[in-house]
């Protein structure tokens, strides 16, 4: 079964220091990965996936994401942190085990970004 | 910009009540999912649907049915709410696509509080 593990509940940064939020992996055939930010209050809103090619994926409101298959790592990145990109981040993988577009949810990670 | 709405988005109902949760989108998307999210469990799919009618059961059905009369419709329905099912529901939607790859665009979410 595919999954993701997202190790920390939460991290602590200062606005404007490089921020890495982390996700790790485990598939059985090739990883499609997705992140996702939830505002207070609000639905999820995409960021930025994986599905091939380049390890570094750039996404939505200055995001990235570095794919690395040795590590079995999909980590979040932003060189650096607003105070507004406080919010609870959700890593996903597709699982490719059933026919449809099911989505496997780590458990969040809350980012909070200090002035 | 892909727009999906819920009706309500904060309820209190109690025990024993039906209850009607509604997506609404407006991409004309083949997909339609609803999620249940939960401190420190992320997100889990309750039920998704790819066509008028149809629906498959995700990884916790229990307690819950889904109507699709319309494309852009999607509808959760518990059948006699329980405190265990307080939680804040999701609604997501998604081209069919191929592959399964398609990112999958969130609605606000409806906080439910069963008594």
């Amino acid at each position: 079964a595919q999954s993701v593990a997202q190790p920390e509940d939460q991290v602590n940064v200062a606005e404007g220091n490089p921020l890495t939020v982390k996700c790790t992996y485990s598939v059985s055939g090739n990883p499609y990965l997705f992140w996702y930010v939830q505002y207070p209050n609000r639905g999820l809103q995409f960021l930025l996936k994986y599905i091939t090619g380049d390890n570094l994926v750039k996404g939505s409101y200055g995001f990235e994401a570095e794919f690395n298959k040795s590590q079995t790592s999909f980590h979040l990145k932003k060189p650096s942190a607003l105070v507004s990109d406080s919010a609870l981040y959700f890593c996903a993988v597709r699982d490719l085990d059933t026919g449809f577009q099911k989505l496997v949810f780590g458990t969040g990670t809350r980012l909070l970004v200090s002035p | 910009d892909v727009k999906v709405t819920q009706s309500s988005r904060y309820l209190v109902k109690r025990t024993g009540e039906k209850v009607f949760l509604e997506c609404v989108q407006d991409m004309d998307h083949e997909n339609m999912f609803w999620y249940r999210q939960d401190p420190g469990l992320g997100l889990r799919l309750i039920y998704f649907s790819y066509d008028v009618k149809m629906k498959e059961k995700g990884d916790i059905p229990e307690g819950y049915s889904v109507s699709r009369e319309k494309k852009e419709r999607f509808s959760l329905i518990l059948e006699s709410a329980s405190t265990n099912q307080t939680s804040m529901y999701l609604c997501a939607s998604s081209l069919l696509g191929s592959g399964g790859l398609e990112t999958q665009y969130f609605g606000p979410g409806t906080r439910l509080l069963v008594l």
